[in-house]
């Protein structure tokens, strides 16, 4: 069965930069969530679209946006990167809000 | 917000043991799910239980939403069940499905 699918796996990145993170969902889930956990951490709740509108905001730096596209792919734009923003990026979908959430295998971003 | 405590934080167990974690919430869900996440990092999906009771071979999950709180069931342990098991739930203030994941259960099966 199809996955969620992220890219890229792992990224270097210096301070100061900028990173962008995709998302592809399973296909038909119309709802996409973005989580970052840190090291030793449990993942934290960043962000979620359904239908291509933003339906959900938590503790997600002023410096990082995201946007659904119409094909329902996610993207996570981080900038002025720093290096407490080395973390583990995961992405999850689902069929409509609410109900069973599958996650991707994550992107690694170490910023040095 | 909601609170969601696992217990205990850690477990060291002899391949072949029994075991149970336990997930504390301090308000209504929506939602319960239970992850583990194996050593490179995947977060694998358990159980989506909000409630009642399920079983997949040798794992079984309970969830009592009126009394706030779930229980993993693993049983005949084998060392590919090492790892971090989160319990996440869905406050049931929330319509949009975010998950606030408790601290997790490390566990450690030894040969």
């Amino acid at each position: 069965a199809a996955g969620v699918i992220q890219s890229p796996r792992h990224l270097i990145k210096e301070k100061r930069e900028t990173a962008t993170l995709k998302c592809y969902p399973i296909p038909r889930h119309d709802t996409v969530y973005w989580y970052q956990q840190g090291p030793g951490q449990d993942p934290q709740f960043l962000i979620s679209f359904y239908e291509k509108m933003q339906s959900d905001k938590g503790s997600i730096p002023d410096r990082f946006s995201a946007q659904q596209f119409s094909d329902y792919h996610s993207e996570l734009n981080m900038s002025s990167l720093e290096l407490g923003d080395s973390a583990l990026y995961f992405c999850a979908s689902s069929f409509y809000r609410g109900t069973e959430a599958f996650f991707g295998q994550g992107t690694r971003l170490t910023v040095v | 917000g909601i609170q969601v405590e696992q217990s205990p934080p850690d477990l060291i167990l002899q391949e072949g043991a029994n075991s149970t974690l336990r997930c504390n919430f301090s308000d209504s869900v929506n939602n319960l799910q239970w992850f583990h996440q194996n050593p490179w990092g995947q977060l694998i999906n358990l159980f989506y239980i909000p409630s009642g009771t399920k079983q997949n071979g040798r794992l079984s999950a309970t969830t009592v939403a009126t009394e706030r709180y779930s229980l993993l069931y693993i049983s005949s342990s084998q060392t590919t069940d090492s790892g971090v098991y989160f319990c996440a739930v869905e406050p049931g203030s929330s319509n949009t499905g975010k998950l606030i994941f408790g601290q997790g259960t490390t566990l450690q099966v030894k040969p």
